[in-house]
């Protein structure tokens, strides 16, 4: 597509409940970033996948999340038995190649409200 | 901990006027710096960047400004126009984690006619 798709655009969510969010980056485009913005704060990094590398998880805040990309293209943020601090805008980014974060595009993100 | 900080949470500027946002940074191992452009409901867009070898770059309307040994950087847009109201927010990453930006929290920026 021509951009970086993002669904659901908004979720509310009981807590406890699992969830799921998907991320179609843009046709060709290597890398892909998961990143999330809780109210009044920054972009907060999340996790990246490059080709067909091992992603660098480190970002994950707990074992309740986790993500995966199948066949080099979609990805879907999962987060299992969620909690109300997960309450957040998840934003999905990608890019060709490793660019240093000039060349990532953002979908328009996921609003998570877990209530 | 906060790697990047943007301490104005807010800024108004008359339209024709210059804005400057200011972002300070902890981490010396930074050596690649963003500035992204936020609208509600929409993903950040990228808007200008600077390498740790250089103190100034500039694009347009928009000059980025590098103090390393502050730590420090700015933006400057010049003029200010209505369309720029938005959420501007710094960025950094180090070398050897290109894929793991470190973003501030953000500037809301309005401009008045």
């Amino acid at each position: 597509g021509a951009g970086v798709s993002q669904s659901p655009s908004n979720k509310v969510t009981e807590k406890g409940k699992d969830v799921e969010l998907r991320c179609d980056p843009i046709s060709g485009h290597t890398a892909l970033y998961w990143y999330r913005q809780s109210l009044g704060q920054g972009l907060e990094f999340l996790i990246y996948f490059q080709g067909n590398s091992a992603p660098d998880k480190s970002g994950l805040p707990s074992d309740r999340f986790s993500a995966e990309r199948t066949g080099g293209s979609v990805s879907t943020l999962t987060i299992q038995r969620t909690q109300q601090e997960d309450s957040a805008v998840y934003l999905c980014a990608s890019s060709l190649g490793m660019t240093g974060g000039g060349g990532y595009t953002f979908g328009s993100g996921t609003r998570l409200t877990v209530v | 901990d906060q790697q990047v900080k943007q301490n104005s949470p807010s800024l108004s500027v008359q339209e024709g006027r210059i804005s400057i946002l200011n972002c300070d940074y902890t981490n010396s191992m930074f050596d690649y710096f963003l500035w992204y452009k936020k609208y509600p409901a929409e993903g950040p867009t990228f808007l200008i960047s600077i390498s740790s070898i250089k103190d100034k770059n500039e694009d347009g309307r928009f000059t980025v400004f590098l103090n390393k040994s502050a730590k420090h950087l700015s933006l400057h847009i010049v003029p200010s126009q209505p369309g720029d109201s938005a959420v501007y927010f710094c960025a950094a990453s180090a070398g050897d984690s290109w894929g793991k930006l470190q973003f501030g929290a953000g500037t809301q920026v309005v401009v008045t006619p």
